[in-house]
Parts: structure tokens; sequence; C-alpha cells
């Protein structure tokens, strides 16, 4: 089973700067199925990148994703306030399993 | 628009049984696989369980394996996760979530429910 290590844990950074998360695979990702979440508390996870690199419908342009094989990374060029949040990457080219990273905190400084 | 309602959660006595429901709508349900993914006060994303747009297919977490069946009713648009043996550690908010955004088995989740709680307590 792939294990998906995020780091860091929590970013602290102010409106308008860029925020760098990455996330580590155990194992090459296949035909990289990587994805990205946004959760805010109380709702449900949202749906921000597939493919390691493509935008979900909907998603501002700000929210990029890049990376290969084991290593991924989100990128959020400038902070607005709805994008604090906590994010989570996952792997889905390795069915029949699909796991989840523990998550990284994006908070205000 | 496109939905996924879920319904069933409550409290429920260890060792005890659960169904929990997930009534889809805005989009062609038998076209696409579908997961239950579950999050524990306070902690991060679980996958739990998988179906296949037929049914035919079903996976399971290691966690859940043995105690969870997930299915499906395309005729009711329709998925459920029957829950039995229940302990604390299987105190969640559990997300119904349809795979996508392409009609495939290796598929992210590209829509999500609500979530329904499920806490497990005597």
């Amino acid at each position: 089973e792939i294990v998906l290590t995020q780091s860091p844990g929590t970013l602290s950074l102010s409106p308008g700067e860029r925020a760098t998360l990455s996330c580590r695979a155990s194992q090459s990702v296949t035909n990289n199925g990587l994805a990205w979440y946004q959760q805010k508390p109380g709702q449900a996870p949202r749906f921000l990148v597939y493919g390691a690199t493509r935008r979900a419908t909907g998603i501002p342009d700000r929210f990029s994703g890049s990376g290969s094989g084991t290593d991924f990374t989100l990128t959020i060029s400038r902070l607005e306030a709805e994008d604090f949040a906590v994010y989570y990457c996952q792997q889905y080219g390795s069915p029949p399993t699909w796991t989840f990273g523990q998550g990284t905190k994006v908070e205000i400084k | 628009e496109v939905q996924l309602l879920e319904s069933g959660g409550g409290l429920v006595q260890p060792g005890g049984s659960l169904r929990l429901s997930c009534a889809a709508s805005g989009f062609t349900f038998r076209s696409n696989a579908m997961s239950w993914v579950r999050q524990a006060p306070g902690k991060g994303l679980e996958w739990v369980s998988g179906i296949s747009t037929d049914g035919g297919a079903t996976y399971y977490a290691d966690s859940v394996k043995g105690r969870f069946t997930i299915s499906r009713d395309n005729s009711k648009n329709t998925v459920f996760l029957q829950m039995n043996s229940l302990g604390a550690e299987d105190t969640a908010i559990y997300y119904c979530a349809k795979m996508g955004p392409n009609n495939g088995w290796y598929e992210a989740f590209d829509i999500w429910g609500q979530g329904t709680m499920v806490t497990v307590s005597s």
C-alpha cells in the first residue's frame, strides 16, 4: 500500500503570500494518479486537482499542481482569505486502495 | 445540480450495526464508481470502501474488511454502507463520494456529500 506523507504539518502565511505544500509517496504513483483536496471546518472536502496537474472545474488558477513519480506539490500563488484551510493529497493510481496524506493546515500568520 | 445526500447516521452501541445510504442526483449514477470516506473527530480522511459501476467489484480498507459491506442500487441512484460489529474506532463523519471526473475505476473523488455522523458509544 502506498503511504503519502505531507509536509509541513502547518504552514503559517499571510494573505498575498505563496503557499507550497508537499506530498511524498512511499512508492511511485501510477499514471500520476494524485489528487488534492481542500477542507474547511465543518465542510466536506472540495476537489481541487487531479492527475497531479489538472485543475478541477471551477478551481481558480492560483491553485496549481505539479510533480510526478513520488514527489508532488500543490502551490497557491497568492493566498486569499478563503484559502486558509486544511489540504489533503490522495493517490488513486493504484486501486484497490485510495490513500490520503495526513493533511497540511494553512493558517493565517 | 450534482448532489450526494447521506443519511442513516446516529448513535449506536458497541457491537451494533448501522446502514448508511447515499442518494445521488444530477449525474448518470450508473456510470460512476462510488466510495465511502470517513473522518474521525479532529483527524484526517480515511478511504473506507469503493464499488464499481455495476456493483460487481467492491473493495475495503483493512480496518473495516469483514465488518462493512458496500452495495448500490442503480435503479434508485443510491449507494449503501452496511456497518456491523461497530467499535469506538468507527466513530466518524462518513462521506459518500462520486469517483471522477471521468467514468473509470482509477479516479479521484470529484463530488462529495455533506456527510453523516456515526457515533459508537454505550
